[in-house]
């Protein structure tokens, strides 16, 4: 019983295209998160979602959009994709906004051709 | 702005020794810290929470210390063992939901 879960878990493409992972969680958590982690393994939040409303938007091209169909689920969907964009994508929730700790999927690798 | 440091990058130990692992941070005013264990190709397993208010939490033979005032904290890995070998990274979160991570530590115990 998967308490965080992405898919894919692996993803390689060609530069242009758009793509999207999928995140869900069965821990009945109220906000979820995207993180990127780089190839020095610098891990950044990217986006918060609290019971489906957005409340974290760093610094990211537009060109990521997250979408929240309902609070058990973050999908992050990335438009013409670039070669800087390949990474480790992690997506965790926590119970609320503050002071919980954060569960983490297993992660997806995107690679960008 | 937060930022989050971990010294050493990399460490290597023979298995039995008891080890720190550091991390510094240079806003003191944090909701709570983190201490995460990322094994190669996986996701992220928290360890252990410090809120605010703490200076330390424990857990078997991993005892975290939090000093705000200095912007540190440790993990202690007491008696390691070749399976504690991974990558321990250290999160501090110091506004509603915005968690910054540190750049880890590469742990390796040699048998």
């Amino acid at each position: 019983d998967t308490a965080v879960s992405q898919t894919p878990k692996y993803l390689v493409t060609q530069m242009g295209n758009d793509k999207s992972i999928k995140c869900e969680q069965n821990l009945g958590h109220d906000t979820m998160y995207w993180y990127k982690q780089d190839s020095k393994k610098f891990l950044k939040i990217m986006f918060s979602y609290n019971n489906k409303e957005l409340i974290i938007n760093e610094t990211v091209p537009n060109r990521f959009s997250p979408k929240s169909p309902d609070k058990a689920h973050l999908n992050l969907h990335i438009n013409s994709l670039e070669l800087g964009d390949s990474a480790v994508y992690f997506c965790a929730s926590s119970p609320d906004r503050t002071s919980d700790t954060q569960y983490f999927g297993p992660g997806t690798r995107l690679t960008v051709l | 702005k937060q930022e989050v440091t971990q010294i050493p990058a990399a460490l290597s130990v023979p298995e039995g020794e008891n080890l720190v692992l550091n991390c510094s941070f240079t806003d003191s005013a944090i909701y709570n810290l983190q201490w995460f264990r990322q094994d190669p190709g996986k996701g992220l397993t928290s360890l252990l929470l410090i809120q605010s208010s703490q200076r330390e939490q424990t857990s078997g033979r991993l005892n975290a210390s939090l000093d705000k005032s200095s912007g540190r904290s440790t993990l202690y890995i007491a008696a390691s063992q070749p399976g504690d070998s991974a990558t321990y990274l250290c999160a501090v979160n110091s506004s509603a939901s915005k968690i910054i991570f540190g750049s880890g530590t590469r742990l390796s115990i040699r048998p």
